[in-house]
């Protein structure tokens, strides 16, 4: 089965500067989908951004790319130019590749309640 | 819908009572998932639906649990006999689902269960 591992509980930036949020994953799957959701204290969660395992390049949004690793199973979350909108709790996520009759779920990490001082 | 609609947001249950959560996917959202959230971790998988066929429930904790997607579109996450272990956030998931390369999955805010 596939884990994924938050080993940062908590992290802290100041507004304007740059924050990385790790996550490792285990698997023996050699295709895959990799995710950061974003939880703001609403509940709902929301895409950050995903990174499919065969793509060399890192996948980047705006202010927010990844650092993907395939060999050493570890995918972090560089947020740069930190907002205080950014405050929320961040959770890396696990999908397998889809297979006819298959499920299409997320395996999460614990989690890394990000703070945004100003 | 604009999004995934869950209700009711806040649910408080004595221990033993039987509770029904709600779910309304996206329109058209072939794949619906349900997730169990405790205070302080990350979301757990419960079950996954492709339309109304339930294909994965390997995460309902026990067999209290029992979800269901009739036609295919809203689904309901019963729990019989509530303990105090329920205490969670319910989250409903929705996706365009078969195994579409940019499939995302799109959240409901979740209903947080108390069991007192």
């Amino acid at each position: 089965a596939q884990t994924v591992t938050q080993s940062q509980p908590e992290m802290s930036v100041q507004e304007a500067e740059t924050v990385t949020l790790s996550c490792t994953y285990d698997t023996s799957e050699s295709d895959y989908y990799l995710f950061w959701y974003k939880q703001p204290p609403s509940r709902q969660m929301i895409l950050v951004i995903r990174q499919e395992a065969y793509k060399q390049q890192n996948a980047t949004e705006n202010r927010f790319s990844v650092n993907f690793q395939k060999a050493a199973k570890s995918f972090s979350l560089k947020i740069s130019d930190s907002q205080l909108g950014d405050a929320a709790m961040y959770f890396c996520a696990y999908r397998s590749p889809y297979e006819e009759g298959g499920s299409e779920k997320l395996v999460f990490g614990k989690g890394t309640k990000l703070t945004v001082n100003p | 819908g604009a999004g995934v609609s869950q209700s009711p947001r806040y649910k408080v249950a004595k221990r033993g009572q039987d509770v029904a959560l709600r779910c309304d996917p996206i329109s058209g959202h072939v794949s619906l998932f349900w997730y169990q959230q405790a205070l302080g971790q990350g979301p757990e998988f419960l079950t996954y639906f492709q339309n109304e066929a339930q294909l994965d429930k390997s995460g309902l904790p026990s067999d209290r649990f029992f979800a269901e997607r009739p036609e295919g579109s809203v689904s309901t996450l019963k729990i019989q006999r509530t303990q105090q272990e329920d205490s969670a956030v319910y989250l409903c998931a929705s996706s365009l689902g078969r195994g579409l390369l940019n499939t995302e999955a799109f959240f409901g805010q979740g209903t947080r269960l108390t069991v007192v």
